[in-house]
């Protein structure tokens, strides 16, 4: 149980161009997700709090306008990179909390971002 | 800011021993989460230890916490190749609207 998918699971795209990343909780109901980024042998940062129904909350440094999050069911989120540039290459990785559960988040596979 | 530190940053064992690894961290927190993270790929929850616990165990894991240190432990018994990964320990804040906050990783590589 507790399974989160990402898709797509990689993505080149040019730049200039948006790119939207999906993410879904497939067997739970989840309240809440976030948004990380990760770059290569680097930890993971938060970028932004999604709870469903309502605006995300972004951490400090993240452009709002950039990065579009969007948590309109139960079981799923989109971040939409908008504008792209290399410099936004990385790994997108999305994880979800049980509705009403505890602690523990439950992170998907993760999206390669590559923009040329 | 990160808020937990792991150490070492990385750590090389032989297949059979047993890999330690800590973290630090700096303010009051309301648990602490070890995740595995393989190469490329997502995060798999290890373990959760709350602030009121001081160890707890899930099959070859062990975990540690020190509030008064600031500082937990994972140690990995009978390590084996598959455990090749890096490890992050993460904390979540005393508070409403709790996040992790990951630290930098640890490295572990088991030879065969």
């Amino acid at each position: 149980g507790a399974v989160v998918s990402q898709h797509p699971s990689w993505v080149i795209c040019k730049s200039g161009t948006s790119v939207k990343i999906e993410c879904r909780s497939l067997d739970f109901q989840a309240t809440t997700m976030f948004w990380y980024r990760q770059f290569p042998k680097q930890s993971l940062m938060l970028m932004a709090t999604s709870n469903e129904g309502s605006k995300a909350t972004y951490e400090q440094g993240v452009e709002k306008d950039k990065f579009l999050i969007n948590h309109a069911s139960l079981t799923l989120s989109t971040l939409t990179v908008t504008s792209a540039h290399p410099e936004d290459s990385s790994f997108y990785i999305c994880s979800a909390r049980l509705a009403g559960g505890g602690y523990e988040q439950y992170f998907g596979p993760g999206t390669r971002l590559t923009v040329t | 800011s990160q808020q937990g530190e792991e150490d070492p940053q990385a750590l090389s064992i032989q297949e059979g021993e047993n890999a330690t690894m800590n973290c630090s961290y700096k303010t009051s927190i309301n648990n602490l989460q070890w995740y595995r993270q393989n190469s490329g790929r997502g995060l798999v929850h290890l373990i959760l230890i709350r602030s009121n616990e001081r160890e707890k165990h899930s099959g070859r894991l062990r975990v540690t916490l020190d509030t008064s240190k600031k500082s937990s432990s994972l140690l990995i018994t009978a390590s084996r190749a598959a455990d090749t990964a890096s490890y992050f320990c993460a904390t979540d804040f005393t508070g409403a609207n709790s996040k992790l906050t990951f630290g930098k990783g640890i490295t572990l590589s088991v030879r065969p």
